[in-house]
């Protein structure tokens, strides 16, 4: 089975631009979170998405945005980006009655905003 | 609303010695517990997860885990840590039958030769 990937793993962008950040989710997998971690912190809960509708969220501002598609991929955008907005964002996909909330993380996007 | 601390942000320790990272958690409803470790510029790992039962638990790479519900605390162990063990560790916590977990901040295990 194929484990979760992540693009891009590097990019830099300069405030206020908008980015995209790309995940597919592992085989048999239909629910997939993301997460902000910065530098020496823990990971942060952006948001869930399951059936390609967010089912929760964490206290992040509405210009962090997602999608998640039929084939359960996904897509976190950022609008707007500030500085506050370097990290790292993981990707995590897991099966809802499964498994009991295990996560299965990506390597992540490192991002830095300038 | 559910939060961990962890406790201690770096453990230092010498190869071969025992390790304790320590997890206290909060919650008004039942949860699951979970231990991840993240290596260098890697995602996290699921290292070991408590669910319900015996509150003993034992993860990969010999770590294991106890479950003490009255004083609400998950604290990892390894009887003999080697250099590879040097990552940083999460611990976290998820409602049952909620959506989302929540992580501590993380403790950074630094293992010396």
């Amino acid at each position: 089975e194929t484990g979760v990937t992540q693009s891009p793993t590097h990019l830099i962008k300069t405030r206020g631009q908008q980015v995209t950040l790309r995940c597919s989710s592992q085989s048999g997998h239909n629910t997939v979170s993301w997460y902000q971690q910065a530098l020496g912190q823990g990971p942060q809960f952006i948001f869930q998405y399951y059936r390609e509708e967010e089912n929760g969220r964490g206290n992040f501002p509405p210009r962090f945005s997602g999608l998640q598609f039929p084939n359960y991929s996904s897509e976190l955008n950022v609008n707007a980006l500030e500085l506050d907005d370097s990290a790292l964002y993981l990707c995590a996909s897991s099966f809802v009655g499964r498994s009991a909330g295990e996560l299965f993380f990506g390597e992540g996007s490192r991002l830095t905003v300038l | 609303a559910q939060s961990v601390t962890q406790l201690d942000s770096q453990v230092p320790v010498f190869e071969e010695a025992p390790v304790e990272l320590r997890c206290n958690y909060s919650s008004s409803v039942s949860v699951y517990l979970f231990w991840y470790v993240q290596y260098p510029n890697q995602g996290l790992q699921l290292l070991l997860k408590y669910l319900s039962g015996s509150t003993l638990v034992k993860g990969i790479n010999g770590f294991e885990a106890e479950f003490n519900k009255s004083q609400t605390s998950f604290h990892l162990r390894k009887p003999s840590v080697h250099i590879s063990d040097t990552a940083e560790y999460f611990c976290a916590v998820s409602e049952t039958g909620g959506f989302k977990t929540i992580f501590g901040a993380g403790t950074r295990l630094f293992v010396k030769a």
